[in-house]
């Protein structure tokens, strides 16, 4: 089963312009983290952030979490043509900590 | 650092016919999973192999998949017989430090 939700299942935005997702989930986590796939590099790691973190930067990408809320929101500030891609978000389970529950994907389209 | 192998890439099977995928992880990633990816939806964990033992399976339907890991390295996944809803993608992955690494998957497809 999924465990996660993504929010917009679709996004199309242009280039330069920022794009927003949105993950929700059900348990309780050990961690979260943002993948990306794109038929040309196939399923790539981004982002892990850990439950007792609330916010994360790397380049281009920021993540937040909140526990509280069971969501997590993931910011691409300053789009390229090349992000365009599937992104999921997946939960770390508390039980197995290798384990990754992933959610449903937003499919991101950028517009040069 | 070569990647996560997997073939072959691409494979047309008959229903009730039996099929077979190879995955050879990252060198030194003790850890091995196998997901299904069916089209719209994100990766299931099929199974998590810790060396050659079984850490998680419980969403693997064991009437017709099977895996193994015999050696801590390579894996094999099969279904016997295949149905056609297990036209897929099936991705094997491998971890160090709880970040995956996949590779570039086996799209199966069930006629």
């Amino acid at each position: 089963s999924q465990q996660g939700e993504e929010d917009p299942q679709a996004l199309s935005i242009q280039e330069g312009e920022n794009a927003t997702m949105n993950c929700s989930y059900k348990t309780s986590i050990n961690n979260l983290q943002w993948y990306r796939q794109n038929s040309g590099r196939g399923l790539v790691h981004l982002i892990l952030i850990r439950s007792n973190e609330r916010e994360k930067h790397s380049g281009r990408l920021r993540v937040t979490l909140d526990t509280s809320k069971k969501s997590s929101s993931l910011l691409i500030t300053a789009s390229r043509a090349a992000d365009t891609a599937s992104y999921f978000c997946a939960t770390g389970v508390t039980y197995n900590t290798d384990k990754l529950i992933f959610g449903t994907g937003t499919r991101l389209q950028v517009f040069p | 650092e070569a990647g996560v192998a997997q073939s072959p890439r691409y494979k047309i099977i008959e229903k009730r016919q039996s099929v077979a995928f190879w995955c050879n992880p990252i060198s030194g990633h003790a850890t091995l999973y196998w997901y299904q990816q069916i089209l719209g939806q994100g990766p299931k964990l099929l199974i998590q192999f810790q060396n050659n033992g079984v850490v998680d399976d419980s969403q693997l339907p064991k009437d017709r998949f099977s895996a193994e890991r015999l050696k801590g390295v390579d894996s094999t996944l099969k279904i016997q017989p295949a149905k056609l809803e297990d036209s897929a993608v099936y991705l094997c992955a491998s971890s160090l430090k709880g970040e995956q690494f996949f590779g570039p998957g086996t799209r199966l497809t069930v006629l």
